[in-house]
């Protein structure tokens, strides 16, 4: 069965600093990989994806994630955090084929605090 | 505005009643996927449709129900209501057809919050 964990539950950053955030995902086959955001009060917004070539993808708002197979990890990582990135972040991995339905599991979450 | 609109966005009930929430998907979009998201559980998948069919079927409790009409929106039915059904349930879409501008990412509405008391 597939499954996520996000180790981190709380990652607290200053302003300005950098951010990774831990994902390993556990799968069968070749996984679809995705972050998204969850501000506080709105709907999951997607950051990026991956689903074949360049290991390393670029998102949204200046994120970034790399695929590491061996590791079974697609790590988020922004180089300098802006208060507006104060939010829930979820990792999630779905089928790379349409007849299993692209249903997509969900990591726990880690939610990021930004200190000024 | 991801495209997918779900009503109401908030809904206080009392144990034992039911309620229904509502899904609009994206315009296109076949497949609705229907997740729970509670403190303690976090994001739970509990049901999809495709094209008016389901699809597959995640941790939904037997007291719970979907179902996808023709014009290809859904609505979940929540019944005998239980303080532990409070949270907040949210719809998303996606075409799942076979070409190559399906990624498999999923677009989710705002959700539903349901609090029981």
């Amino acid at each position: 069965a597939q499954s996520v964990t996000q180790p981190d539950i709380h990652i607290t950053v200053s302003e300005g600093a950098s951010l990774e955030l831990r994902c390993n995902y556990s799968y069968g086959a070749t996984p679809y990989l995705f972050w998204y955001v969850q501000s506080p009060g709105q709907g999951l917004q997607l950051l990026l994806k991956y689903f074949s070539g360049d290991t390393l993808v670029q998102g949204i708002k200046g994120f970034e994630a790399e695929f590491k197979r061996s590791q079974s990890s697609f790590n988020l990582r922004k180089p300098s955090v802006h208060w507006s990135d104060a939010a829930e972040y979820f990792c999630a991995v779905g089928p790379s084929f349409k007849a299993a339905g692209n249903k997509l599991t969900f990591g726990g979450g880690t939610r990021v605090l930004v200190k000024p | 505005d991801s495209g997918v609109t779900q009503t109401p966005k908030h809904l206080i009930t009392a144990t034992g009643q039911r309620v229904t929430l509502r899904c609009s998907p994206r315009s296109g979009d076949l497949s609705v996927y229907w997740y729970q998201q509670s403190l303690d559980q976090g994001l739970q998948f509990l049901i999809q449709y495709y094209n008016g069919e389901e699809r597959a079927k995640g941790n939904i409790l037997e007291r719970f129900s979907a179902q996808q009409f023709p014009d290809l929106h859904s609505e979940l039915n929540l019944s005998s209501l239980e303080l532990g059904d409070s949270a907040l349930y949210f719809c998303a879409s996606t075409p799942l057809r076979i070409d190559p501008s399906d990624t498999g990412e999923l677009f989710f509405g705002e959700g539903s919050r349901l609090t029981v008391l």
